[in-house]
């Protein structure tokens, strides 16, 4: 079964510093994706930044930035020139892409406190 | 273009009563996805649907619990006799097809049983 962990229930940063939010998965399957979502206090969930397996380049998305590891299972969240609308849970997810089968599985969070 | 919407955004029942949630998928989108969050976890997989079709319903559990897509309105979850550790956050997804890998979220329902 694929697992998702998220060690760091919380984390805090400075307004406009950097923080890098840490994710490590298990899984045998060679082809597969990877989610950051965000939780404001609404509860919504907020896509924030993809990454395909097969691809090495890590995805960006303006002040957000991933550092994808296959081989060690990581995918961390780097999160540039923090901001108090940062400030939310984040949820590293996976998803493994066999046709028929596509439920993503979430890590437990971290929860992001942003310093004025 | 309207995103998922979910209703009611609150629902308090008691013990024994049912529960029904409703799901609008965004426009075009013929797959959803349930997923719950209990207090301070993680969002759990409960079901995949298309329409009139349940595709994997791995995460539901065996008794009480059940999931539809018609052909025609919403996807609905409901859950009968209804107990306090259903108490959970229920949280639908949409996607416009298999293969695109990307799901789109709705706001959630508050389901409070007491």
């Amino acid at each position: 079964a694929q697992t998702v962990t998220q060690s760091q229930p919380e984390m805090s940063v400075q307004e406009a510093e950097t923080v890098t939010l840490s994710c490590t998965y298990d899984t045998s399957e060679s082809d597969y994706y990877l989610f950051w979502y965000k939780q404001p206090p609404s509860r919504q969930m907020i896509l924030v930044i993809r990454q395909e397996a097969y691809k090495q380049q890590n995805a960006t998305e303006n002040r957000f930035s991933v550092n994808f590891q296959k081989a060690a299972k990581s995918f961390s969240l780097k999160i540039s020139d923090s901001q108090l609308g940062d400030a939310a849970m984040y949820f590293c997810a996976y998803l493994v892409s066999n046709f028929g089968n596509e439920k993503l599985t979430f890590g437990t969070g971290t929860r992001l406190t942003i310093i004025p | 273009n309207a995103g998922v919407m979910q209703n009611p955004r609150h629902l308090v029942r008691r013990r024994g009563q049912e529960a029904r949630l409703r799901c609008s998928p965004m426009k075009g989108h013929s797959h959803v996805y349930w997923y719950r969050q209990l207090p301070e976890e993680g969002l759990k997989f409960m079901v995949y649907l298309q329409k009139e079709n349940i595709i994997d319903e791995s995460g539901m559990p065996k008794e009480r619990f059940s999931a539809e897509f018609p052909k025609e309105g919403p996807s609905i979850l409901r859950i009968q006799q209804v107990v306090r550790g259903d108490s959970a956050a229920y949280f639908c997804a949409s996607s416009p097809s298999q293969g695109t890998y990307e799901q789109y979220f709705g706001p959630g329902t508050r389901l409070t049983v007491t």
